[in-house]
This record gives structure tokens, sequence and C-alpha cells, in this order.
């Protein structure tokens, strides 16, 4: 089977702009989750999707929105661009119906 | 909600020596505990997991063991190799909810 693919791989935007980061996951996986990976903050989880609607969601300001297409691929937005949105943005898909999650090999975002 | 501690932030260790990194995590209700190992510049893996009904499982020279009434898990690396340095995060999180949540990691350096 094919693994987590990503796109684009590197971003740079500048402040106050809006991005888009996409993600497919594994094929038959129904749960895409979004994760954001910086020095400081280590691995945040953002929200996950599954079959369409969004399941779980961490702790992000409403910047951050995400959605997922009848394929289970799933796009992430941040709007309003901040310096301190620069990271590391990982997706990890999973069945949905168990426990192991694998990981794309993410979205580097630099913010200027 | 969830909250993972993670010692040794880094750990360092001659090649063949053991290495062990502990976690504690601080939701009862919490039922998966994953591995995963990130190689600079690369997506995280996820090397080995263990299920909150399960004490301790090896692979080969990993192993994780899980305490459910002191609420930690650690993970045992032996008979260490240079191919082993990498970050080390450990998680948590509960069965069919994929808000999973990490500690901050650990550098371990293997030295030949």
């Amino acid at each position: 089977k094919a693994g987590v693919t990503q796109t684009p791989r590197y971003l740079i935007k500048t402040r106050g702009q809006q991005v888009t980061l996409s993600c497919s996951p594994i094929s038959g996986h129904r749960s895409v989750s979004w994760y954001q990976q910086t020095p400081g903050q280590g691995l945040q989880f953002l929200f996950e999707y599954f079959s369409e609607t969004q399941r779980n969601k961490g702790n992000f300001p409403g910047r951050f929105s995400g959605r997922q297409f009848s394929n289970s691929r799933s796009e992430m937005n941040v709007s309003t661009l901040e310096l301190g949105d620069s990271a590391l943005y990982l997706c990890a898909s999973s069945s949905g119906n168990d426990y192991e999650q694998y990981f794309g090999p993410g979205t580097r975002l630099t913010v200027t | 909600g969830e909250n993972v501690e993670q010692h040794p932030s880094t750990l360092s260790v001659q090649e063949g020596d053991s290495a062990v990194i502990k976690c504690t995590y601080s939701d009862s209700a919490s039922n998966y505990f994953p591995w995963y190992k990130q190689e600079l510049g690369k997506r995280p893996q996820l090397i080995i997991d263990i299920r909150s009904n399960v004490g301790e499982k090896k692979d080969q020279r990993i192993a994780v063991t899980l305490n459910k009434t002191a609420k930690h898990f650690s993970l045992h690396i032996t008979e260490t190799q240079p191919e082993d340095s990498a970050v080390y995060f450990c998680a948590a999180s509960i069965y069919n909810n994929n808000d999973m949540r990490f500690g901050a990691g650990t550098r371990l350096t293997v030295k030949p």
C-alpha cells in the first residue's frame, strides 16, 4: 500500500496570508488527524476527521480549520497567518476503527 | 485533558548499552500507548505500541512496559546501535479517539 502523502512539502508565506495543506491517507483509511510540530511546543494535536466529519479537536484557535472529502483526503487551512504558525504540519492516517496512526512526511510552513 | 510527561529529554549511551525512556500520563481513561521514532528531517515512525490490557510487549531489541496503576510506561532498547540515534516520542490516547497526546521527546544518541 502507498503511504500517507502530504502536499506541498515546503511553503513560505507572509503574515496575514492564508494557506491550505493537503493530506492523502493510506488507501482504505478513513481517519486523518493533523498535528503541529515545533521545537518549543513539540507535537500538538489540531483535529481529526473521520468520514468527512470532525471527530476531535485540539486547543487551537479558529484560524485553524480543516475538512475531509469523500475519498478521505483531508485539507487543513490556516487563515491570517502569524509568525508563530511556522512549523512542521503532520497528518496521520488510521483506519478509524483501530489504534495505530501512521504519519505523512509533513509540510514545512515558514511564515515571514 | 491528557498530559504526557517524558524523561529524560536527552540520553547518550555507548553502542551496545541499553537505553530506557520513561513517560507518565494523567488520564486513567487512556488505553493506547505508542512510541514513535523520528530521525532528523523525517516523519515520526511507529516502532512499538502497547494497549492497556497488556503489561509488556517486546519486538526484537525493543520492549515497552506499562504500569496502569502508576500511570507510567517505558521504552527499553537493548544492544543499542548508532542507527538507533533519533528523537523518540511517547504518546497516549483512548481507543477510537485519535486525539493523541505526545510527550516532549527524548533525543537519544548512541556513540559508536
